[in-house]
């Protein structure tokens, strides 16, 4: 699976638009780009993927670039309750192998 | 219940005890998986099963054996375990470990295991 590489922190106010980049410039052509947050201690938890196209849905929209080396993770209007570490993971379909997750970047919203 | 759960959420064992956490989905998935989370380092994958069978052990120490009794069931097996194998300890389900259409794993809560 190809690496990726995030901020460790990122600062955002509350109610802005959090947007969370991530560079996977070595992403093959059949990987796909995963997001996931993990509350402390507790286990990750998925919100959204992609692997072309722009996709949407409740949580986030996700932004994939035209040569997919990188992405961003948008969160609308963000609440306190969106301060979390946040992973961007790239890997194939399918296959026997579980999800590599990195550093991840700490959301941190401020009031 | 819904999701995938985890028991107990906490646990702490001596270095000559044999403990057992387990792991039930309730979303009808076929693949579920291990992980272990130490403080400060990536996750890591320990076992994936497919349809009850293992299809993939990390060179995870013997002192870590699992059990997929049915395809909602997994168990991890702890005996003589090191304190550096304190960790949070998670597991996850997905509709279809080896299948070409794209899964998404859902993860519980994970137990945090203290060896002491």
């Amino acid at each position: 699976d190809a690496k990726t590489t995030q901020p460790p922190s990122m600062d955002c106010a509350e109610g802005r638009a959090a947007n969370l980049p991530c560079n996977h410039s070595t992403i093959s052509g059949n990987e796909y780009v995963y997001w996931y947050r993990q509350i402390h201690s507790q286990g990750p938890q998925y919100i959204i993927h992609g692997l072309k196209n722009n996709e949407t849905n409740e949580m986030a929209s996700l932004i994939i670039t035209e040569d997919r080396k990188s992405s961003t993770l948008i969160l609308p209007h963000a609440t306190l309750r969106d301060t979390d570490v946040y992973y961007c993971i790239v890997r194939f379909r399918g296959g026997a192998d579980g999800l590599t997750f990195g550093k991840g970047t700490h959301l941190i919203i401020q009031p | 219940e819904t999701g995938v759960t985890q028991t107990p959420r906490h646990l702490v064992m001596g270095m000559t005890n044999k403990k057992s956490l387990k792991c039930e989905q309730h979303l009808g998935h076929n693949a579920m998986y291990w992980y272990k989370q130490s403080a400060k380092k990536p996750l890591e994958l320990m076992f994936v099963y497919s349809l009850e069978e293992r299809v993939e052990n990390n060179s995870v120490p013997s002192r870590f054996s699992p059990e997929c009794p049915n395809s909602s069931h997994l168990f991890l097996h702890l005996h003589t375990l090191q304190p550096e194998d304190s960790a949070l300890y998670l597991c996850a389900s997905s509709q279809d470990a080896l299948a070409i259409n794209l899964d998404t794993q859902y993860f519980g809560p994970g137990t945090r295991l203290t060896v002491l």
